[in-house]
């Protein structure tokens, strides 16, 4: 069966480090993979959606992924976040096309000013 | 992307009562979705809703729980019936759109049941 994992349930980092979240899948076929990013009593925003071609996609917000196959991970990066960026991150991996979307647990992102 | 809304945005209910969500979208879509995300959990999916036919329930989930409407391309209705404290939780309609069909997601109705 298909499944996400996220292995860090709350990352704690400093306004203006850098960050990486990370995110493997277990999927037999090529996957849909997708980054949302759930800010407090709101709804999910997508970040970032990997289909096909290049491995490294660019999303909104300034952050990146890289889908690498031979690790079956998805990890999420950006070089210097903002108090913004606090919030849950879900990556998610969709099969049938996207028309199902299996999450991950989810990383809670805590900036220090 | 399309603009989703959701009524209500929250709500307070009473255990034994039934509850209804709307999801409107601001443009014609095939695919919606239905998602659950109890307190301090991932999203799973409930049902998936195509218009002109009946949801398509996942496992776990059945129709005499959450009845769901779909009555054009634009609009969705969930229902939780015969609430209890377990049915608390975030449920949150999404479309799918463009290449693949990615999903994008409503606000979410946040509903407390006590």
């Amino acid at each position: 069966a298909q499944s996400v994992t996220q292995p860090d349930i709350h990352i704690t980092v400093s306004e203006g480090a850098s960050l990486e979240l990370r995110c493997n899948y277990s999927y037999g076929a090529t996957p849909y993979l997708f980054w949302y990013v759930q800010s407090p009593g709101q709804g999910l925003q997508l970040l970032l959606k990997y289909f096909s071609g290049d491995t490294l996609v660019q999303g909104i917000k300034g952050f990146e992924a890289e889908f690498k196959r031979s690790q079956s991970s998805f990890n999420l990066r950006k070089p210097s976040v903002h108090w913004s960026d606090a919030a849950e991150y879900f990556c998610a991996v969709g099969y049938q096309g996207a028309q199902k979307l299996v999450f991950g647990q989810g990383t809670r992102l805590t900036i220090n000013p | 992307s399309a603009v989703i809304s959701q009524k209500p945005s929250r709500d307070i209910c009473q255990r034994g009562t039934s509850l209804t969500i709307q999801c409107q979208v601001d443009s014609q879509v095939t695919m919606m979705f239905w998602y659950r995300q109890q307190p301090g959990q991932s999203l799973t999916l409930i049902a998936t809703a195509n218009q002109g036919s009946e949801a398509t329930y996942e496992s776990g989930f059945v129709i005499d729980k959450f009845p769901i409407s779909r009555p054009n391309l634009t609009f969705s209705t969930l229902t939780v019936s015969n609430m209890s404290p377990e049915d608390s939780s975030i449920y949150l309609c999404s479309v799918g759109e463009g290449v693949g069909e990615t999903q994008y997601f409503g606000p979410g109705t946040r509903l407390l049941v006590l």
